[in-house]
């Protein structure tokens, strides 16, 4: 059973710093593209960012480009973002995908939340 | 970048009715579109990709049709498990990848 969990998500203050983590499980990781898509409070879904399995290819939102990072780790089956210089607005469940351009398995999701 | 819009925001379908979702994507996205599902609370469901095809363990009450630039999710038979509210998003032409405001189904 494919299995995506997200942690690191929490509360910080505008400009600070977080790293999400997306530990996979149930599938061959390293065989597979890799996203992460967001969803503000009562709002609908965001694509941000996504990377192919060899870290070859990396394409970002526009809004998050220069401020996030996304990486991988196929020996540790798990895909992260880091984020910088947070926004009020990129305040959102962000949500794990196993995904190239459509998904198919999502995680849970973790909060972020950027307010002073 | 293609901007996909949804209609209408709200559709209120008693249950057992047939329900019709429209999206349009700003310029052609051949059949590269996807629809999903999303519950209070959970994670989106992946139902149609290709524009038609039901993702594994869909049921086919559920079915989606279009090409270029218009598109449709019709629900066939409404049960109350299909409350909800549904994106579509574009894989045509990226990045971005984007979706739909989305459109929320509820009882009437």
């Amino acid at each position: 059973e494919v299995q995506l969990v997200e942690s690191g998500g929490g509360l910080v203050q505008p400009g600070g710093s977080l790293r999400l983590s997306c530990a996979a499980s149930g599938f061959t990781f390293s065989n597979y593209w890799m996203s992460w898509v967001r969803q503000a409070p009562g709002k609908g879904l965001e694509w941000v960012a996504n990377m192919k399995q060899d870290e070859s290819e990396k394409y970002y939102l526009d809004s998050v480009k220069g401020r996030f990072t996304i990486s991988r780790d196929n020996a540790k089956n798990s895909l992260y973002l880091q984020m910088n210089s947070l926004r009020a607005e990129d305040t959102a469940v962000y949500y794990c995908a196993r995904a190239m351009d459509f998904v198919v398995f999502w995680g849970l999701g973790t909060l972020v939340t950027v307010s002073s | 970048e293609i901007v996909m819009t949804q209609s209408p925001a709200t559709l209120s379908v008693s249950p057992g009715e047939r329900a019709t979702l429209s999206c349009r994507a700003s310029q052609s996205i051949t059949n590269k579109l996807a629809w999903y599902q999303q519950k209070p609370g959970q994670a989106p469901r992946l139902l149609i990709y290709g524009a038609s095809t039901r993702a594994t363990g869909i049921p086919a009450r559920f079915s989606g049709s279009g090409s270029g630039t218009d598109f449709t999710l019709t629900i066939s038979s409404l049960q109350s498990e299909d409350f909800a509210v549904y994106y579509c998003q574009q894989y045509n032409n990226w990045p971005p990848l984007t979706f739909g405001p989305g459109t929320k189904v509820d009882i009437k």
